[in-house]
């Protein structure tokens, strides 16, 4: 009855590769989104999805891709890893979009290490 | 420049003190504030939330204030427990629409027994 799910839990690739991490919500929620918490612990967004709609996109490079195949499930896909990808990425879900507002709900995380 | 400072990275208190986390933020005007809570290898956790025109707000053994003049927030744990040891997030809520919460880098509370 896990309410947002990630998987994989870690992930180490090399440099180079492409990867996916998946994220699935059970709350019945509209809005989900993808955060990188890095080294210094900061967690920044990088993209929130709302009804299936990308409605934020922060200045990600453009080898990160989200997909949101339904308002259940939100996708990360990393093209030609670069050693800095190296954090843990959290998905979240909340049930009205950013700037309504709402508390958010995260999943476990996927910790991805680049070598 | 927007900043968001949590001025604590660590805090050590003892068990059955009050523990108080400091967040700052420059050049932001929130409309709310949220706290949350990060243990090792998982996703933050909600706690509490307070409005802009709200001076305190408590939760159990949980106190949050938000001064707008100052541009600060107080996060009180009474009574703590070595259960609360963790690390605590704030995050600025500007209610503005496709606008994202902005978290502060936490602060990593200690309760020893």
């Amino acid at each position: 009855d896990t309410a947002v799910s990630q998987t994989p839990k870690y992930l180490v690739t090399q440099m180079g590769n492409d990867k996916s991490i998946k994220c699935e919500q059970n709350l019945g929620h509209d809005t989900m989104y993808w955060y990188k918490q890095d080294s210094k612990k900061f967690l920044k967004i990088m993209f929130s999805y709302n009804n299936k709609e990308l409605i934020i996109n922060e200045t990600v490079p453009n080898r990160f891709s989200p997909k949101s195949p339904d308002k259940a499930h939100l996708n990360l896909h990393i093209n030609s890893l670069e050693l800095g990808d190296s954090a843990v990425y959290f998905c979240a879900s909340s049930q009205n979009p950013p700037g309504v507002l709402d508390t958010q709900y995260f999943g476990p995380g996927t910790r991805l290490t680049v070598l | 420049s927007q900043k968001i400072e949590q001025n604590s990275e660590a805090l050590n208190i003892q068990e059955g003190k009050t523990a108080t986390l400091t967040c700052n933020y420059t050049n932001y005007s929130p409309a709310y504030l949220q706290w949350y809570r990060q243990d090792p290898g998982r996703g933050p956790v909600f706690l509490l939330l307070i409005r802009e025109n709200e001076k305190e707000k408590r939760k159990e053994r949980l106190k949050v204030t938000f001064d707008t003049t100052l541009k600060q927030s107080l996060f009180h744990i009474t009574a703590s427990q070595p259960a609360d040891s963790a690390t605590y997030l704030c995050a600025l809520d500007m209610h503005q629409a496709g606008t994202a919460l902005i978290f502060g880098k936490g602060t990593t509370l200690s309760v020893s027994s």
